[in-house]
């Protein structure tokens, strides 16, 4: 499968707790991109990077969210401190940064309890 | 400045029907509007995009009528079938050196009836 995988798909965790997501997106796009979509809206832009460098950060980006892209292949989005309202889907999407066209993966389900 | 508002929230056609979703938009530096659809439990798969130079682009049963004017655009799928059933998100996104930017709009929950 050469789409946007992301690991894991579900995670549970209680309040206070640190989680790490993991991105792999498709191997020739060098942009990659992490939203935020709770129940019944639309994904949230939250940050982008382009290979390594990440370009831009959304204001829901707070300062207990962190995004890296080490080696511009994979990513990880990790959150300190988890809190009820971090409960959501997180998407990663990926393309090049010739194109808008975007490809998202299946997303992690987090639940904070 | 930096909404899409979608309408309808929720839209039921019968087999066969013409399914139309409509987005308008307010910051005229978006170029680019791509739709996409989801499925419970799985991430956006783009549909079908434009980009404003262009009024109409159609693909298989997937047709976007864009009003450059208006600023709205708007999604028509034709002979709607029980498979298309799913949440459609219209988006819009500008891009370049002088940053990035991507606003999806609040999704529409279709349902087709067989």
């Amino acid at each position: 499968d050469t789409g946007v995988s992301q690991d894991p798909r579900h995670k549970i965790t209680k309040r206070g707790q640190n989680v790490t997501f993991r991105c792999d997106p498709i191997s020739e796009h060098n942009r990659l991109y992490w939203y935020r979509q709770t129940l019944g809206q639309g994904p949230e832009f939250l940050t982008y990077f382009q290979n390594e460098a990440q370009l831009e950060k959304s204001r829901l980006l707070s300062d207990r969210f962190s995004a890296e892209r080490p080696k511009g292949s994979f990513s990880t989005l990790e959150i300190q401190r988890t809190e009820q309202g971090d409960s959501a889907m997180y998407l990663c999407a990926s393309s090049t940064d010739r194109h808008y066209e975007q490809y998202f993966g299946p997303g992690t389900r987090l639940t904070v309890t | 400045q930096q909404q899409v508002k979608q309408s309808p929230q929720s839209l039921i056609v019968q087999k066969g029907g013409i399914s139309i979703i409509n987005c308008a938009y307010e910051n005229t530096a978006f170029d680019y509007f791509p739709w996409y659809q989801q499925f419970p439990g799985k991430g956006p798969a783009l549909l079908i995009a434009i980009r404003p130079d262009v009024s109409k682009k159609k693909e298989g049963r997937f047709t976007i009528s864009f009003n450059k004017s208006a600023k709205q655009f708007s999604l028509h799928i034709m002979d709607s079938q029980p498979g298309d059933s799913a949440t459609y998100f219209c988006a819009a996104l500008w891009g370049g050196t002088g940053g990035f930017k991507t606003i999806f709009g609040a999704g529409t929950r279709l349902f087709v009836k067989a």
